[in-house]
């Protein structure tokens, strides 16, 4: 079946804009993650969903940043009046269940704020 | 929180050696450690996962070892290939709060 996709696949936004990021997870799947990676680094923890619920946001930088899973598939990560430092690939993953489990990640969406 | 060390953080081998990768871990909570490979312009792939009841885990070329008291978890790849070559990285996580560590570029020449 189809793997984590994510939209889209690049994003060139200026500073103070607001942009949308989506991930769309594997069918089935009721855990969904967000993760931040800057160049040279490892993926940075943002938020988890099991469900429509954000079960851990404790990952978020500050509150310019919110995500929702209104229905329990489709995520979506929103960043508000963005900074040239949120500049990153920003990476979605889904789990089957909601215990630590393999992660299957989408390819990111490169995000650069001018 | 959770705080994983990785290195080194490059590696250059020859084709048919072996390669070692370490991570340390500071929450002796966690319980779960995967290794991700990531390739230019994808997201990372589990390669291999390793649970805190187990000590060491093997799948073909690929081995990964847990010592739960030192906090210390490693990636062995025998017989290395070109197609090994990519970024390595390491993750602890106790429930899905999941942290890497900075990651591992791996060369394998041919």
């Amino acid at each position: 079946g189809a793997g984590v996709s994510q939209t889209p696949s690049n994003k060139v936004t200026e500073k103070g804009k607001y942009v949308e990021l989506r991930c769309d997870p594997i069918s089935g799947h009721t855990a969904l993650y967000w993760y931040r990676q800057s160049l040279g680094q490892g993926p940075e923890f943002l938020i988890y969903f099991q469900g429509t619920g954000a079960a851990d946001d404790s990952g978020l930088p500050n509150d310019r940043f919110f995500a929702v899973r209104p229905e329990g598939s489709v995520s979506t990560l929103k960043i508000q009046r963005t900074e040239r430092g949120d500049s990153a690939v920003y990476l979605c993953a889904s789990s089957l269940g909601s215990g630590p489990d393999e992660q299957f990640f989408g390819p990111g969406t490169r995000l650069t704020v001018l | 929180g959770e705080n994983v060390e990785q290195h080194p953080s490059t590696l250059s081998v020859q084709e048919g050696d072996s390669a070692v990768i370490k991570c340390t871990y500071s929450d002796s909570a966690s319980n779960y450690f995967p290794w991700y490979k990531q390739e230019l312009g994808k997201g990372p792939q589990l390669i291999i996962d390793i649970r805190s009841n187990v000590g060491e885990k093997k799948d073909q070329r690929i081995a990964v070892t847990l010592n739960k008291t030192a906090k210390h978890f490693s990636l062995h790849i025998t017989e290395t290939q070109p197609e090994d070559s990519a970024v390595y990285f390491c993750a602890a996580s106790r429930n899905n709060d999941m942290r890497f560590g900075a990651g591992t570029r791996l060369t394998v020449k041919p």
